[in-house]
């Protein structure tokens, strides 16, 4: 079963914008994370918050955390071609078990 | 240092027939996952085994699906006998073991097309 669920299912944008994508996910959970995916590196991992963090950044990313919402966002600044990409939010409830959503396709033209 | 390893990359069989997957993963790796990933879906986990023990194998479905990490190194998942609705990619996974902040670390996948 998809514990979190991504918004929007789609998204494509000119290079140099910004790109957001929402995640959402039903139970409580002890951190979340933001995978991406692409046919040329298959699934990676890009960034973990604690549920006792709001932000965190790393590199051109920038990911909240609400958790009174049972929310995360992912924010791509100044994309490239090379971010298309299809991104993946990923909750963990304890161990080392993650529960990953739908995903959001993101197309980023040059 | 290579990642982690899975053959074969893609797979064509007929319905009814048994099909395995193989996985290597990255070297001192104890944890290792099996997932399966249907098209415009995220992966889902079948099996998570720590070292030799399978210790979350709830979502696989054992009518069909077995799975096995003898020496706690090398895994091989097995479907027998596939069904159409088995079409689908088949990741692995592994991680350190250092609980609930561990990074996963998948394969390329084996993407498996029954017919």
């Amino acid at each position: 079963s998809q514990q979190g669920e991504e918004d929007p299912q789609a998204l494509s944008i000119q290079e140099g914008e910004n790109a957001t994508m929402n995640c959402s996910y039903k139970t409580s959970i002890n951190n979340l994370q933001w995978y991406r995916q692409n046919s040329g590196r298959g699934l990676v991992h890009l960034i973990l918050i604690r549920s006792n963090e709001r932000e965190k950044h790393s590199g051109r990313l920038r990911v909240t955390l609400d958790t009174s919402k049972k929310s995360s966002s992912l924010l791509i600044t100044a994309s490239r071609a090379a971010d298309t990409a299809s991104y993946f939010c990923a909750t963990n409830r304890g161990y080392s078990t993650l529960t990953f959503g739908k995903g959001t396709m993101l197309l980023v033209s040059p | 240092e290579a990642g982690v390893v899975q053959s074969p990359r893609y797979k064509i069989i007929e319905k009814k027939q048994p099909v395995a997957f193989w996985c290597n993963p990255i070297s001192g790796h104890n944890t290792l996952y099996w997932y399966l990933q249907n098209l415009g879906q995220g992966p889902e986990l079948l099996i998570r085994y720590e070292n030799e023990e399978a210790v979350d194998d709830s979502q696989l479905p054992k009518d069909r699906f077995s799975a096995e990490r003898l020496k706690g190194v090398d895994s091989t998942l097995k479907i027998q006998p596939a069904e159409l609705g088995d079409s689908a990619v088949y990741l692995c996974a592994s991680s350190l073991a250092r609980g609930q902040e561990d990074t996963q670390y998948f394969g390329p996948g084996t993407r498996l097309t029954v017919l």
